[in-house]
């Protein structure tokens, strides 16, 4: 398995809603990223875990909530948020730990949309 | 992290080479340029990263300066599979006050035309 599973493909919420994103993969990495983009623009680094614990959180705001339960699986928790928040969410993964040179493996991302 | 730059957007002939540039002029010594590239509605993909020697794989080639203020990224046979977003990234190696975080940035739009 060579893949970064991210699930839902799509999701739309409420502001008042919960909800979590769920990201998956069995090759062994053991760091693992969130990403946000907005259309049209790069991808920008939300948050870091290497070896299940967070290394980097770029000052996202708290309604945004990662977890990492175990080695294979990231969550991003998501309360309360906003319109602005609409964007595509990209999970990747990387062999060994965070300070690794290897290249990520990306996932295909969650469109969300805050309504 | 050194900035890269990188032309908004380019054509590429169907079967040719493309060749897509980035300039790194304040590049540190322990920073490696890496490319990603993003193809519409999908999440980034890993292609190639050097250090300083030029760097070959299955899916292109990377050619960086000797001085390493610039590198090239080559795709000898460019097919119409190839348009997408190419990003060209600096990153230095996680530790010594280094974060080794992979910041992207405006990337350069390759159009392949059959």
């Amino acid at each position: 398995d060579t893949e970064v599973t991210q699930t839902p493909k799509h999701l739309v919420m409420g502001m008042t809603n919960k909800k979590s994103l769920k990201c998956e993969q069995h090759m062994g990495h053991r760091a693992m990223y969130w990403y946000k983009q907005k259309a049209k623009k790069p991808p920008e680094l939300m948050f870091v875990y290497s070896y299940e614990k967070l290394s980097i959180n770029e000052s996202v705001p708290s309604r945004f909530s990662p977890e990492c339960p175990n080695s294979s699986l990231l969550n991003l928790h998501l309360h309360a948020l906003q319109p602005e928040d609409s964007a595509l969410y990209l999970c990747a993964s990387q062999w060994g730990g965070s300070y690794r040179l290897d290249g990520y493996t990306f996932g295909s991302g969650t469109r969300l949309t805050v309504v | 992290d050194a900035k890269t730059t990188q032309p908004t957007s380019m054509d590429c002939a169907e079967g040719r080479a493309a060749n897509l540039p980035c300039n790194h002029s304040t590049i540190s010594g322990n920073e490696y340029v890496y490319w990603y590239r993003q193809i519409h509605s999908q999440g980034p993909q890993y292609i190639i990263h050097g250090l300083k020697n030029n760097e070959t794989n299955e899916m292109a080639s990377l050619i960086i300066t000797e001085d390493r203020k610039s590198s090239t990224l080559i795709l000898p046979h460019a097919t119409l599979r190839d348009t997408a977003v190419y990003y060209c990234i600096v990153r230095a190696p996680h530790g010594s006050g280094n974060t080794g975080k992979l910041i992207f940035g405006q990337g350069t739009t390759l159009q392949v035309k059959p």
